[in-house]
């Protein structure tokens, strides 16, 4: 079956690491995107790419930083200059025709500081 | 910038009844969409409203879209159990980006 998978499910950092969550897509969709989801509020865009090898910042890009080497893998790393990275990470994504089809989701990675 | 806002931010109903929940938004749109987030889950694409369109039905979801008021709301019909989540409007323009809201949390009594 066709979907989105993000990895792992749950993820620690330590103060002053970078960590890099995976997006995986099997669904041949071109554009991606990451958004951050603090408990009790909406989404708000980290980063979005279109095509492969291109990419641009969303709303909340500072600190964080994407490739998109491949058209099925996008992910996206947490650097230490991301002041309050305890969160809820989604990726999701869209065929060509982008937002009139909707966004697939994955299933979230929630990264906590310790 | 949050570009739509739901309101209520929370609605605790009974089984069977049906649930409302609004959302207004600030510039102009192509399109308005609503998901479903189960606790813990990611969202769940329900139903797309173009710009054009003023109502649309899937199933027991009715959306509505009025564009000089820039608002929309989602009725659920004969709700259940099952339909306990929070739910998001998020709003497309032009671009490939959507713009989510804060959501409402629906809470469906046995």
């Amino acid at each position: 079956d066709g979907g989105i998978t993000q990895s792992p499910k749950y993820l620690f950092r330590k103060e002053g690491q970078n960590v890099t969550l995976s997006c995986e897509q099997n669904l041949n969709h071109d554009a991606m995107y990451w958004y951050r989801q603090d408990p009790g509020q909406g989404l708000r865009l980290i980063y979005y790419s279109q095509i492969v090898n291109d990419f641009q910042k969303g709303d909340i890009a500072e600190g964080y930083s994407v490739s998109r080497e491949k058209k099925e893998s996008f992910p996206l790393t947490v650097t230490s200059a991301q002041k309050n990275p305890t969160a809820f990470y989604l990726c999701a994504s869209t065929p060509p025709g982008r937002t009139l089809y909707g966004y697939t989701f994955g299933s979230g990675t929630r990264l906590t500081v310790v | 910038s949050q570009q739509g806002e739901e309101d209520p931010q929370a609605l605790s109903i009974q089984e069977g009844e049906n649930a409302t929940m609004n959302c207004s938004y600030k510039t102009s749109i192509n399109n308005l969409q609503w998901y479903r987030q189960n606790s813990g889950r990611g969202l769940v694409h329900l139903i797309l409203i173009r710009s054009n369109e003023r109502e649309k039905h899937s199933g027991r979801l009715r959306v509505t879209l009025d564009t000089s008021k820039k608002s929309s709301s989602l009725l659920i019909t004969a709700s259940r159990a099952a339909d306990t989540a929070s739910y998001f409007c998020a709003t497309g323009t032009s671009g490939s980006r959507l713009t989510f809201g804060e959501g409402t949390q629906l809470t469906v009594n046995p």
